[in-house]
């Protein structure tokens, strides 16, 4: 019964490596995000996207990229990771216009970076 | 820029004892959604709430939303140990489109 499916639970890199953090939903969802969660300050966008290729940025882009080749996979790059970049990030998805269950999330990918 | 703000941010209940959380917002929206997270875990979906008046009750916990005041409340009826969890509050900005949370109340229930 999994729907929204991140590929690491637990990661841990070395300052200035490049990380990439995959999440794969299969529900058909047209919409998918990543957030990143840092105790206090509840979850935080850093980027979504609406349709395959297509992306824009949520409120805490920088240091960070995305790709979204197919519809059911949207990946996260850290392009030269940083210890401010050690957070829990999840992914998560949804269909346009708030319909149907509204969002469902990954289980996280709890990132350290060293 | 749209603002959520829960409150408190960390609730001691005992059990048998009623609770509320609050969730206030800084802009129009009509969708608002309360998610549960346990240690080590990932948001569970615990109410969707998709108009002004909107009540919802599952168990123990009672969701309702009011869009004119921008205001939601998760009320807790006689707590117990089960409970305990972070509760996120969600606001949908752009109908689905991008989701804002509150910080997060951190709820444990002494026995």
């Amino acid at each position: 019964d999994v729907k929204v499916t991140q590929s690491s639970r637990y990661l841990v890199k070395r300052t200035g490596e490049k990380v990439f953090l995959e999440c794969v939903q299969d529900m058909d969802h047209e919409n998918m995000f990543w957030y990143r969660q840092d105790p206090g300050l509840g979850l935080r966008l850093i980027y979504f996207s609406y349709d395959v290729k297509m992306k824009e940025k949520g409120d805490i882009p920088e240091g960070y990229s995305v790709s979204r080749e197919k519809k059911e996979r949207f990946s996260l790059i850290l392009e030269s990771a940083s210890t401010n970049q050690t957070s829990m990030y999840l992914c998560a998805s949804s269909f346009p216009l708030g319909a149907g269950d509204g969002y469902t999330f990954g289980s996280g990918t709890r990132l350290t970076v060293v | 820029e749209l603002k959520v703000e829960q409150n408190p941010l960390f609730l001691s209940m005992q059990e048998e004892k009623n609770y509320t959380i609050y969730c206030n917002y800084s802009t129009t929206s009509d969708r608002l959604y309360w998610y549960r997270q346990d240690p080590g875990k990932s948001l569970e979906s615990l109410f969707v709430l998709l108009s002004n008046g909107a009540v919802k009750q599952e168990g123990r916990l009672m969701a309702s939303l009011d869009t004119k005041a921008r205001l939601s409340t998760l009320h807790i009826t006689a707590a117990v140990h089960d409970l305990s969890a972070t509760y996120f509050c969600a606001v949908d900005m752009e109908y689905g489109n991008k989701l804002v949370f509150g910080a997060g109340t951190i709820l444990r229930v002494k026995s």
